[in-house]
């Protein structure tokens, strides 16, 4: 069935460093790519998505690429903040439904 | 614009109690989802409504839980009775999904049930 894996935490920074978070994906179909964030005591926010290959979504310095020969939707910044301390979900939506599927989350720690 | 109200926020019972969760959705969104968090894990679809018909409950426990939409708004999710593995964080979500693909869910903040 449809899948997602992403990388384990917790992913531990220092401010202005350079992060990856691995996410890669199984699916008989073309799904859309999403990335959602949990603040610390907050719901999920939805932090950037890409509908077809090749798609690019950013948001508040964050960037992922649908890449479809890899199957991967990596989540990237460039300069992390420690406001960015948070848990990261990578999803999948088939265009069948609009039922979600979530990777098991990646926990990010950025020390100042 | 309010966003997906759920309550209550916290909730703690013994085994095989029961308990209800509340959602009011975002004004005029169409589908609202119920998803299950257990600790260290991604949420996981129970159940989904469209207006107040079911589109998939495929991953919900029907023996104990339970879910309605009356009047296409408000939802309640029921567990009776509860187990220690029921133990997690409901999560309501609803989005506009009316005829675009994967239209944006808007979450709460979630019920953390501890079931003892």
């Amino acid at each position: 069935g449809d899948s997602v894996t992403q990388m384990e935490g917790p992913v531990t920074l220092s401010e202005e460093a350079f992060l990856t978070i691995n996410c890669t994906y199984t699916a008989t179909g073309y799904p859309s790519l999403f990335w959602y964030v949990q603040y610390p005591g907050e719901g999920l926010q939805l932090l950037l998505k890409a509908t077809k290959a090749d798609d690019k979504g950013s948001n508040k310095g964050f960037e992922a690429t649908y890449r479809k020969e890899t199957t991967s939707f990596h989540l990237e910044k460039g300069s992390v903040q420690v406001s960015d301390s948070a848990v990261y979900f990578c999803a999948l939506g088939m265009d069948s439904s609009y039922k979600l599927i979530f990777g098991s989350g990646t926990r990010l720690l950025v020390r100042p | 614009e309010a966003g997906v109200a759920q309550s209550p926020r916290y909730k703690i019972i013994e085994k095989r109690q029961s308990v209800a969760f509340w959602c009011n959705p975002i004004s005029g969104h169409a589908t609202l989802y119920w998803y299950q968090q257990i600790l260290g894990q991604g949420p996981k679809l129970l159940i989904q409504f469209q207006n107040n018909g079911v589109v998939d409950d495929s991953q919900l426990p029907k023996d104990r839980f339970s879910a309605e939409r009356l009047k296409g708004v408000d939802s309640t999710l029921k567990i009776q009775p509860a187990k220690l593995e029921d133990s997690a964080v409901y999560l309501c979500a609803s989005s506009l999904a009316d005829r675009r693909r994967n239209a944006e869910q808007y979450f709460g903040p979630g019920t953390r049930l501890t079931v003892t």
